[in-house]
């Protein structure tokens, strides 16, 4: 079974900076890219960043480029998202979800993590 | 950037049939996936490629898209599906996401 346990988030300061992790199990981490995206409360979903299976290739949305950096340890099966500079406009929902090798769409997704920003 | 467009609201009764669209320019060139998200809950993948079920999605969901506009049916709807639905295409690198359709179950 396909598992994806998220961990970190929670309270931080407007400038903070807070890591979120993912721990995958149940598949061959290295096989999969994976990725973030995030829901703001009563909003709908954001695509923010990807990683390649190997690690060497990243994306970032607009939103977030040069204030987050997204990464993976393979030997431990665990995807990152270290995220500093945070703003209102960051406090959502945030979720780790993997891409499917076939039709490129997130066939499994983590429970989320919230993240609040506030001073 | 590339803008896609949901309803934001459908109602249907149990056992009756209700489509779900999403609206994009040339939308067809593009492989739409749709999200099922229930309060609370994470999305799960209803559909890909269109109109592909992933193993799990019961029959009773459907997919289509031509033209501007991909479709999501649900035949036979059960109150189960009430939930929030999302439809998602690749523009490039990056995944876009419509805003999202309410499917409320009378």
């Amino acid at each position: 079974e396909v598992r994806l346990v998220q961990s970190g988030g929670g309270l931080v300061q407007p400038g903070g900076s807070l890591r979120l992790s993912c721990a995958a199990s149940g598949f061959t981490f290295s096989n999969f890219a994976l990725h973030w995206v995030r829901q703001a409360p009563g909003q709908g979903l954001e695509h923010i960043s990807v990683i390649s299976g190997n690690g060497h290739s990243t994306f970032y949305a607009n939103s977030v480029k040069g204030r987050f950096v997204i990464s993976r340890d393979n030997p431990h099966n665990t995807l990152y998202l270290q995220m500093g500079g945070l703003t209102f406009e960051d406090a959502a929902v945030y979720y780790c979800a993997r891409e499917m090798l076939r039709g490129a769409s997130f066939d499994s997704w983590g429970r989320g993590t919230l993240v609040t920003v506030s001073s | 950037s590339y803008d896609l467009t949901q309803p934001p609201a459908v109602s249907v009764s149990p056992g009756q049939t209700v489509t779900i669209s999403c609206s994009g320019d040339n939308l067809a060139e593009k492989f739409v996936s749709w999200y099922q998200q229930r309060p609370g809950q994470s999305p799960v993948l209803v559909m890909f490629e269109d109109s592909t079920r992933p193993s799990g999605i019961p029959e009773r969901f459907s997919g289509s898209n031509s033209g501007n506009t991909a479709t999501l049916t649900i035949s036979g709807t059960q109150a189960m599906d009430e939930a929030d639905y999302f439809c998602q295409v690749w523009d490039d690198t990056s995944a876009f996401f419509a805003g999202g359709t309410k499917l409320t179950v009378l």
